[in-house]
């Protein structure tokens, strides 16, 4: 079957460490896969994409690897801080912008 | 900029009762979207909208209907509401390019009592 995980549903980190966000998926030829943040009670918000031709991609102190052999992408924030604090969900883009799905996501909580 | 709107933000219903959810974008995108969000379900894809005029099925559409009513708005209907429908709703568009991100509204809090 279909399947889509991230690795925790809640993941704790002190101020200024790394955090690493993992996505996994099965039987999903993803073309895409896409990181957002979710803050409570909104709606998701675009943080980066790659492309299942691209081994690593960066923005600011984000940072996504994309490996389709082991059907896996990691999310890094460096330096984190308290206000990186959110749930982040992963997206497979399943259809070239048609159809996508969704990972459970990780409530990330960065403590002072 | 908007952005994209939803309308209501929060709604009761009794069971059996119907609705409309109202979508609208100003980004002159094509595609949108229409999601629900349950707690440790992640989001999942009800239907979407290619482009005006044409709508597909998504991986939940049971007891859902939609209209494409123009470029701009995508609406969801629910005709005949029941309990396993209490979500949020959230309506997302994109550009038709396979690429691109989807924008997100601020959703739409629903409870069927």
């Amino acid at each position: 079957s279909q399947k889509i995980e991230q690795n925790s549903e809640a993941l704790n980190i002190q101020e200024g460490k790394t955090a690493t966000l993992t996505c996994n998926y099965t039987n999903y030829s993803p073309a895409y896969l896409q990181w957002y943040r979710q803050d409570p009670g909104r709606g998701p918000v675009f943080l980066l994409l790659i492309r299942e031709n691209e081994k690593e991609k960066r923005k600011e102190r984000l940072k996504v690897t994309f490996d389709t052999t082991l059907k896996q992408s990691l999310f890094h924030i460096t330096a984190s801080q308290p206000a990186d604090s959110a749930t982040y969900l992963c997206a497979l883009d399943i259809s070239y912008g048609q159809n996508f799905v969704f990972g459970p996501g990780t409530r990330l909580s960065v403590l002072p | 900029n908007a952005g994209v709107t939803q309308t209501p933000k929060f709604q009761v219903l009794k069971t059996g009762q119907s609705m409309t959810l109202q979508c609208a974008q100003d980004m002159n995108h094509n595609s949108m979207y229409w999601y629900r969000q349950d707690p440790g379900m992640g989001l999942r894809l009800i239907y979407y909208s290619a482009s005006e005029g044409t709508t597909d099925k998504g991986e939940v559409p049971n007891g859902y209907n939609v209209s494409r009513l123009n470029k701009r708005e995508f609406s969801l209907r629910l005709e005949s509401a029941a309990p396993s429908q209490t979500s949020v709703y959230f309506c997302a568009s994109s550009s038709d390019r396979g690429s691109d991100t989807q924008y997100f509204g601020p959703g739409t809090r629903l409870t069927v009592l």
